[in-house]
């Protein structure tokens, strides 16, 4: 099974500022890669997939970048909406496996 | 409008089965490989297994091969996950999500049910 790694686990930030996060995977996944948006509550929400486009509606300050087993989210100036969690997932190998997720917290 | 509603809370005790539901409208359910994930409590989230409706084919994360069944029956666009046994470690949210193909040929999972919780206490 391929695992997923994130870091950091909690990311804290000032509104405004960039936010990056990263993802390894412990073989190659190409880009066969996504990224999701979890809140509170709520299920989660696609954000970025083949590890660099951004899904239907989602602003540009979302962009995604890696591949084989490097990948990074970077949000690049922070809004009050964006703090969640955040979870990188493969799909190379089915059903896919997620990373344990960052964090994005409020300095 | 796509959408993926899934069945209510449950509470169970340990040893009881369970049958979770989530029904697809808005498109064709047949035609889109539909999964399971699990989150417990304040963790993250797992992905337990997917199948196509369309043919039954399921796929199942090693984690839990052996320990729950996922079905389909497409005459009412619904996916099911079930347990015949739980245990107090069942307890979670779990959700089902619809997984597509996109530009560039990458999957992705674009649509999500609200989760079911599932509390299995004695």
């Amino acid at each position: 099974e391929i695992v997923m790694t994130q870091s950091p686990a909690t990311l804290s930030v000032s509104p405004g500022e960039r936010a990056t996060l990263s993802c390894r995977a412990s073989q190659s996944v190409s880009t066969n890669l996504a990224w999701y948006q979890q809140k509170p509550g709520q299920a989660p929400r696609l954000l970025i997939y083949g590890a660099s486009t951004r899904a239907t509606g989602i602003p540009a300050r979302f962009s995604g970048s890696g591949s084989g087993t490097e990948f990074t989210l970077t949000i690049s100036s922070l809004q009050s909406e964006d703090f969640a969690v955040y979870y990188c997932q493969q799909y190379n190998q089915w059903p896919g496996t997620f990373g344990q997720g960052t964090k994005v917290e409020i300095k | 409008e796509v959408q993926l509603v899934q069945s209510g809370a449950e509470v169970k005790k340990p040893g009881e089965s369970l049958k979770i539901s989530c029904k697809g409208s808005g498109y064709s359910f047949s035609s889109y490989w539909i999964g399971w994930v699990r989150q417990m409590p304040g963790k993250g989230l797992e992905w337990m297994g997917i199948i196509y409706p369309g043919d039954s084919d399921t796929r199942y994360s090693p984690s839990f091969q052996g320990q729950v069944t996922i079905s389909a029956d497409k005459s009412i666009s619904t996916a099911y996950l079930q347990w015949s046994s739980l245990k107090a470690s069942d307890t979670a949210m779990y959700y089902c999500a619809r997984r597509r193909r996109g530009s560039g040929s990458y999957w992705y999972d674009d649509y999500w049910g609200q989760g079911t919780l599932v509390t299995v206490s004695s």
